[in-house]
């Protein structure tokens, strides 16, 4: 079945050491995008590829980094961790001219010790 | 910046009942979709809705579009346990291509 992959699903890291979360997606869809989802709120845009063209979300912090190696994998890193950045990481993606659809992955929960 | 008002923001019901949720903005939007999302997992999408008026279901899961083109409602009949999870509204605002806007969810309880 074609889906969307996130690796690792719980990832604990301690402060301040630098940390990677990817996602792959075998949907052939051109857009992905990485949103931080906090307890019991909405996802919340980082950033998203078109293609290869990356596209930061204004309030997204410079901590924040992503890397696009090809249409498959998407990859975000996280350079300095805060306990404040420890949060549910999703992955998805879309095409891009409608439908409007975003699939989503499981998701990474990340802890900052 | 673009913002979905979703209500309500929780519901515990009784096994059996029926839900029912919605989303309203005050802009237009041009497609309405929802997801339901487990503990510890990511959205999965339920229905996208794409014209005004448009009526969908997805077994027990019913949802419109509404025709002001700024609200969408869901229903859920005869809830059972493993529908429990949070129900979020998203859509794209016009002009913003695929960047969705999501509403502040629903968490569904239901008590067997």
């Amino acid at each position: 079945d074609a889906m969307v992959i996130q690796n690792p699903r719980y990832q604990v890291t301690q402060f301040g050491k630098p940390v990677t979360l990817s996602c792959s997606q075998t949907l052939n869809h051109n857009v992905m995008y990485w949103y931080q989802q906090k307890s019991s709120q909405a996802p919340k845009l980082l950033f998203h590829y078109y293609d290869k063209d990356f596209n930061n979300e204004a309030d997204t912090p410079d901590n924040f980094q992503s890397r696009r190696p090809n249409t498959s994998f998407c990859f975000l890193d996280i350079r300095s961790p805060g306990l404040g950045d420890a949060a549910m990481y999703l992955c998805a993606t879309s095409t891009t001219s409608g439908p409007y659809e975003q699939y989503f992955g499981p998701g990474t929960r990340l802890t900052v010790t | 910046g673009q913002q979905l008002n979703q209500s309500p923001q929780s519901m515990f019901i009784q096994e059996g009942e029926d839900v029912s949720m919605n989303c309203t903005s005050s802009s237009i939007f041009n497609t309405w979709l929802w997801y339901k999302q487990d503990p510890g997992e990511g959205p999965v999408l339920l229905i996208a809705l794409y014209k005004a008026g448009e009526l969908t279901s997805n077994g027990r899961l019913t949802a419109q579009f509404g025709i002001t083109r700024k609200d969408s409602f869901l229903n859920i009949s005869a809830s059972i346990p493993s529908d429990v999870g949070i129900y979020f509204c998203a859509g794209p605002p016009l002009n913003a291509g695929n960047m969705l806007t999501f509403g502040g969810g629903t968490r569904l309880m239901v008590k067997p």
